[in-house]
């Protein structure tokens, strides 16, 4: 079973910030969090991963709590082409992405 | 960088034939490679892990018979679906591992291609 829950689905006004939670309450010490998102009918896109520390990159920022219980990711100027279901995934114990529903973003103009 | 490519992008096929899938990372090696599946309108279901040189480890409730993955060289792995019927129709996923985090343990990030989508008729 996936290690996380996400909403199922959000909306977010087109030039916005879009922010996606994620729980992960019962990750261990030195797993990372991993985001992906998926375009319908297109293979998974690696966004960003993090361990403890607040990440940045070209596509988003990924602040995580200082108890690692949750997560938050970030789009911060979100655009039609972010359209997506995106997946927090916490790998398991072999190192393997577990997959959940993820959540269904919506961007609107 | 970190890119994957699979091959075909799509293909039809009769009940009964078997169809092979390629998987290759393009500007990297990538020691382990793994399989999904996904239906319509469900999360990737992982099929199995293959490391470069070795056999396959497959997940529960999927037939190694069925599903024949070879991991010739650090840039490409194959799945052929042999034997195929319409149950089979699904779209399939290909991910390459590359470490990303200093070497950590556990931190390689898995590059997903963009999928093949099987319809056996």
């Amino acid at each position: 079973d996936a290690k996380t829950t996400q909403p199922t689905s959000m909306d977010c006004a087109e030039g916005r910030a879009a922010n996606l939670p994620c729980n992960h309450s019962t990750i261990s010490g030195n797993e990372y969090v991993y985001w992906y998102r998926q375009i319908h009918s297109q293979g998974p896109q690696y966004i960003i991963h993090g361990l403890k520390n607040n990440e940045t990159n070209e596509m988003a920022s990924l602040i995580i709590t200082e108890d690692r219980k949750s997560s938050t990711l970030i789009l911060p100027h979100a655009t039609l082409r972010d359209t997506a279901v995106y997946y927090c995934i916490v790998r398991d114990s072999n190192y393997q992405l577990i997959w959940g529903a993820g959540t269904k973003l919506i961007i609107k103009p | 960088g970190a890119v994957v490519s699979q091959h075909p992008s799509r293909v039809i096929c009769k009940s009964g034939t078997s169809v092979k899938i390629e998987c290759r990372s393009l500007d990297f090696q990538a020691t382990t490679m793994f399989w999904y599946r996904q239906f319509p309108k469900q999360s990737l279901m992982l099929m199995a892990t293959s490391n470069e040189g070795s056999k396959a480890t497959y997940e529960q409730g999927v037939e190694k018979d069925k599903f024949l993955i070879n991991h010739a060289s650090l840039t490409l792995s194959t799945l052929t679906v042999t034997s195929a019927h319409p149950e089979d129709s699904s779209f399939y996923i290909c991910s390459a591992s590359m470490e990303t985090s200093g070497g950590h343990l556990g931190t390689e990030t898995q590059y997903f291609g963009p999928g093949t989508r099987l319809l056996v008729l």
